[in-house]
Protein backbone atom coordinates (compact mmCIF):
# COMPACT_ATOMS: atom_id res chain seq x y z
CA UNK A 1 0.00 0.00 0.00
CA UNK A 2 1.89 3.39 -1.02
CA UNK A 3 -0.60 5.31 0.48
CA UNK A 4 -2.15 8.94 -0.67
CA UNK A 5 0.34 10.31 -3.37
CA UNK A 6 0.44 13.36 -3.80
CA UNK A 7 2.99 15.85 -6.11
CA UNK A 8 4.47 18.11 -6.27
CA UNK A 9 6.07 18.20 -2.13
CA UNK A 10 7.08 21.36 -2.90
CA UNK A 11 5.88 24.27 -6.02
CA UNK A 12 7.40 27.96 -5.63
CA UNK A 13 5.53 30.20 -8.33
CA UNK A 14 4.69 34.15 -8.84
CA UNK A 15 1.51 35.57 -8.73
CA UNK A 16 -0.37 35.40 -11.53
CA UNK A 17 0.44 32.05 -12.77
CA UNK A 18 -1.17 28.81 -12.90
CA UNK A 19 -1.03 26.02 -10.31
CA UNK A 20 -1.89 22.51 -10.23
CA UNK A 21 -2.03 20.03 -7.69
CA UNK A 22 -1.81 16.55 -8.10
CA UNK A 23 -3.24 13.92 -6.08
CA UNK A 24 -3.54 9.78 -6.33
CA UNK A 25 -5.55 7.91 -3.78
CA UNK A 26 -5.79 4.52 -2.01
CA UNK A 27 -6.61 2.00 -4.42
CA UNK A 28 -9.76 1.01 -3.56
CA UNK A 29 -11.22 4.44 -1.67
CA UNK A 30 -14.20 6.11 -2.80
CA UNK A 31 -13.93 9.63 -0.97
CA UNK A 32 -11.43 11.90 -1.69
CA UNK A 33 -11.18 15.38 0.04
CA UNK A 34 -8.76 18.31 -0.63
CA UNK A 35 -7.58 20.16 2.90
CA UNK A 36 -5.41 23.20 3.11
CA UNK A 37 -3.52 23.99 6.31
CA UNK A 38 -2.39 27.50 6.86
CA UNK A 39 -0.76 28.83 10.48
CA UNK A 40 -3.46 31.02 11.06
CA UNK A 41 -6.35 28.96 9.87
CA UNK A 42 -5.32 26.08 10.32
CA UNK A 43 -6.31 22.73 8.56
CA UNK A 44 -9.55 23.49 6.43
CA UNK A 45 -11.97 21.06 4.10
CA UNK A 46 -12.05 22.82 0.53
CA UNK A 47 -13.65 19.93 -1.48
CA UNK A 48 -14.86 16.55 -1.34
CA UNK A 49 -15.71 13.81 -3.93
CA UNK A 50 -17.38 10.55 -3.67
CA UNK A 51 -17.25 7.93 -6.67
CA UNK A 52 -15.50 10.69 -8.41
CA UNK A 53 -18.73 13.34 -8.09
CA UNK A 54 -18.23 16.42 -6.27
CA UNK A 55 -20.28 16.65 -2.68
CA UNK A 56 -19.43 19.35 -1.30
CA UNK A 57 -17.15 22.59 -2.75
CA UNK A 58 -18.46 25.10 0.10
CA UNK A 59 -15.27 25.16 1.30
CA UNK A 60 -13.35 26.34 -1.70
CA UNK A 61 -12.42 29.73 -1.45
CA UNK A 62 -12.92 31.68 -4.51
CA UNK A 63 -13.96 30.87 -8.35
CA UNK A 64 -9.75 30.88 -9.00
CA UNK A 65 -9.83 27.41 -7.13
CA UNK A 66 -11.20 24.27 -9.04
CA UNK A 67 -10.97 20.58 -8.12
CA UNK A 68 -11.52 17.67 -10.82
CA UNK A 69 -11.56 13.69 -10.25
CA UNK A 70 -11.74 12.40 -14.27
CA UNK A 71 -11.30 8.87 -12.45
CA UNK A 72 -11.21 7.33 -9.16
CA UNK A 73 -7.63 7.27 -9.63
CA UNK A 74 -6.88 10.90 -9.71
CA UNK A 75 -7.56 14.37 -9.05
CA UNK A 76 -6.51 17.68 -9.34
CA UNK A 77 -6.69 21.13 -7.76
CA UNK A 78 -5.75 23.82 -9.83
CA UNK A 79 -5.22 27.36 -9.03
CA UNK A 80 -5.92 30.47 -11.61
CA UNK A 81 -4.42 33.12 -11.50
CA UNK A 82 -2.39 32.42 -8.24
CA UNK A 83 -1.86 34.82 -5.04
CA UNK A 84 0.38 34.98 -2.38
CA UNK A 85 -2.01 34.71 -0.14
CA UNK A 86 -3.11 30.89 -1.12
CA UNK A 87 0.16 30.25 0.22
CA UNK A 88 -0.53 27.14 2.31
CA UNK A 89 0.14 23.49 2.77
CA UNK A 90 -2.45 21.51 0.63
CA UNK A 91 -3.35 17.88 1.63
CA UNK A 92 -5.28 15.33 0.02
CA UNK A 93 -6.76 12.65 1.87
CA UNK A 94 -9.01 9.55 0.70
CA UNK A 95 -11.22 6.87 2.75
CA UNK A 96 -13.06 3.94 1.95
CA UNK A 97 -16.14 5.25 3.64
CA UNK A 98 -19.80 6.94 2.47
CA UNK A 99 -19.56 10.26 3.26
CA UNK A 100 -23.23 9.87 4.98
CA UNK A 101 -21.96 7.56 7.34
CA UNK A 102 -18.97 8.43 8.09
CA UNK A 103 -16.78 6.59 10.31
CA UNK A 104 -13.95 5.32 8.24
CA UNK A 105 -10.53 6.87 9.08
CA UNK A 106 -9.23 9.12 6.47
CA UNK A 107 -6.14 8.54 4.95
CA UNK A 108 -3.74 11.86 4.15
CA UNK A 109 -0.85 12.30 1.97
CA UNK A 110 2.13 14.07 2.55
CA UNK A 111 1.02 17.53 1.10
CA UNK A 112 1.96 20.25 -1.58
CA UNK A 113 3.86 23.21 -0.07
CA UNK A 114 2.33 26.21 -1.91
CA UNK A 115 4.52 29.38 -1.93
CA UNK A 116 3.24 32.03 -4.46
CA UNK A 117 5.73 35.37 -4.65
CA UNK B 1 -20.83 21.67 14.55
CA UNK B 2 -19.70 19.85 18.06
CA UNK B 3 -17.32 22.21 19.59
CA UNK B 4 -14.17 20.87 21.38
CA UNK B 5 -11.53 22.00 23.55
CA UNK B 6 -8.07 20.82 24.01
CA UNK B 7 -5.00 22.17 25.87
CA UNK B 8 -2.54 24.08 23.99
CA UNK B 9 0.32 22.35 24.62
CA UNK B 10 1.45 19.11 26.76
CA UNK B 11 4.68 17.82 27.88
CA UNK B 12 5.62 14.39 28.56
CA UNK B 13 8.33 12.29 29.87
CA UNK B 14 9.35 9.32 27.37
CA UNK B 15 8.61 5.78 28.12
CA UNK B 16 5.73 7.51 30.36
CA UNK B 17 2.07 7.33 30.04
CA UNK B 18 0.61 10.48 28.16
CA UNK B 19 -2.93 11.38 28.76
CA UNK B 20 -4.71 13.76 26.98
CA UNK B 21 -8.13 15.19 27.25
CA UNK B 22 -10.63 16.63 24.95
CA UNK B 23 -14.00 18.37 26.03
CA UNK B 24 -16.73 17.81 23.49
CA UNK B 25 -19.67 19.15 25.48
CA UNK B 26 -21.80 19.53 22.14
CA UNK B 27 -21.45 15.92 20.74
CA UNK B 28 -24.74 14.34 19.39
CA UNK B 29 -25.61 10.88 20.21
CA UNK B 30 -24.86 9.97 17.03
CA UNK B 31 -21.27 11.57 16.50
CA UNK B 32 -18.00 8.97 16.54
CA UNK B 33 -15.21 10.87 18.35
CA UNK B 34 -12.24 10.95 16.15
CA UNK B 35 -8.15 11.59 17.11
CA UNK B 36 -5.68 12.05 14.73
CA UNK B 37 -2.36 13.20 15.19
CA UNK B 38 0.04 15.50 12.94
CA UNK B 39 3.95 14.44 13.01
CA UNK B 40 6.05 17.57 11.76
CA UNK B 41 6.38 17.73 7.79
CA UNK B 42 3.62 15.27 7.83
CA UNK B 43 -0.44 14.58 6.79
CA UNK B 44 -2.42 13.81 9.52
CA UNK B 45 -2.90 10.10 10.18
CA UNK B 46 -5.54 8.42 11.90
CA UNK B 47 -5.31 7.28 15.23
CA UNK B 48 -8.16 5.89 16.60
CA UNK B 49 -12.01 6.06 16.82
CA UNK B 50 -14.88 5.68 19.28
CA UNK B 51 -18.68 5.44 19.64
CA UNK B 52 -19.33 5.04 23.14
CA UNK B 53 -16.99 1.55 24.60
CA UNK B 54 -13.39 2.49 25.24
CA UNK B 55 -11.45 1.28 22.21
CA UNK B 56 -7.88 -0.12 21.96
CA UNK B 57 -5.83 -0.28 19.61
CA UNK B 58 -1.65 -1.01 18.61
CA UNK B 59 -1.51 2.77 19.25
CA UNK B 60 -3.48 3.99 21.25
CA UNK B 61 -6.36 3.57 23.87
CA UNK B 62 -9.23 5.93 23.52
CA UNK B 63 -11.16 6.30 27.41
CA UNK B 64 -14.86 7.70 26.61
CA UNK B 65 -17.01 9.16 29.07
CA UNK B 66 -20.50 7.75 30.10
CA UNK B 67 -22.11 11.25 28.73
CA UNK B 68 -19.69 11.37 26.27
CA UNK B 69 -18.83 15.05 26.98
CA UNK B 70 -15.46 14.01 27.26
CA UNK B 71 -12.54 11.61 26.41
CA UNK B 72 -9.13 10.95 26.77
CA UNK B 73 -6.51 9.35 24.27
CA UNK B 74 -4.25 7.33 26.54
CA UNK B 75 -0.44 6.74 24.81
CA UNK B 76 1.04 3.86 26.86
CA UNK B 77 4.46 4.74 26.72
CA UNK B 78 5.45 7.89 24.87
CA UNK B 79 8.55 7.02 22.36
CA UNK B 80 9.71 10.53 20.82
CA UNK B 81 8.36 9.75 18.07
CA UNK B 82 5.23 10.10 19.22
CA UNK B 83 6.14 13.90 19.22
CA UNK B 84 2.82 15.46 17.33
CA UNK B 85 -0.16 17.91 17.08
CA UNK B 86 -3.24 16.01 18.37
CA UNK B 87 -6.61 16.35 16.99
CA UNK B 88 -9.74 15.15 18.62
CA UNK B 89 -12.78 15.16 15.96
CA UNK B 90 -16.01 14.89 16.73
CA UNK B 91 -17.07 13.19 13.15
CA UNK B 92 -20.63 13.80 11.77
CA UNK B 93 -23.05 10.97 11.05
CA UNK B 94 -24.20 12.81 8.15
CA UNK B 95 -21.13 13.80 6.41
CA UNK B 96 -23.25 16.25 3.26
CA UNK B 97 -24.47 18.67 6.16
CA UNK B 98 -21.38 19.13 8.07
CA UNK B 99 -17.54 19.77 7.80
CA UNK B 100 -14.74 17.66 9.83
CA UNK B 101 -13.32 20.53 12.03
CA UNK B 102 -9.70 19.77 13.12
CA UNK B 103 -9.28 22.70 15.26
CA UNK B 104 -5.87 23.45 16.82
CA UNK B 105 -5.35 20.60 18.40
CA UNK B 106 -3.09 19.76 21.70
CA UNK B 107 0.90 19.78 20.84
CA UNK B 108 2.29 16.94 22.84
CA UNK B 109 6.21 17.12 23.37
CA UNK B 110 8.06 14.59 24.87
CA UNK B 111 11.15 14.68 27.00
CA UNK B 112 13.96 12.35 26.22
Amino acid sequence: DAGVIQSPRHEVTEMGQEVTLRCKPISGHNSLFWYRQTMMRGLELLIYFNNNVPIDDSGMPEDRFSAKMPNASFSTLKIQPSEPRDSAVYFCASSPGQPSSYNSPLHFGNGTRLTVT
Amino acid sequence: DAKTTQPNSMESNEEEPVHLPCNHSTISGTDYIHWYRQLPSQGPEYVIHGLTSNVNNRMASLAIAEDRKSSTLILHRATLRDAAVYYCIPAPSNFGNEKLTFGTGTRLTIIP
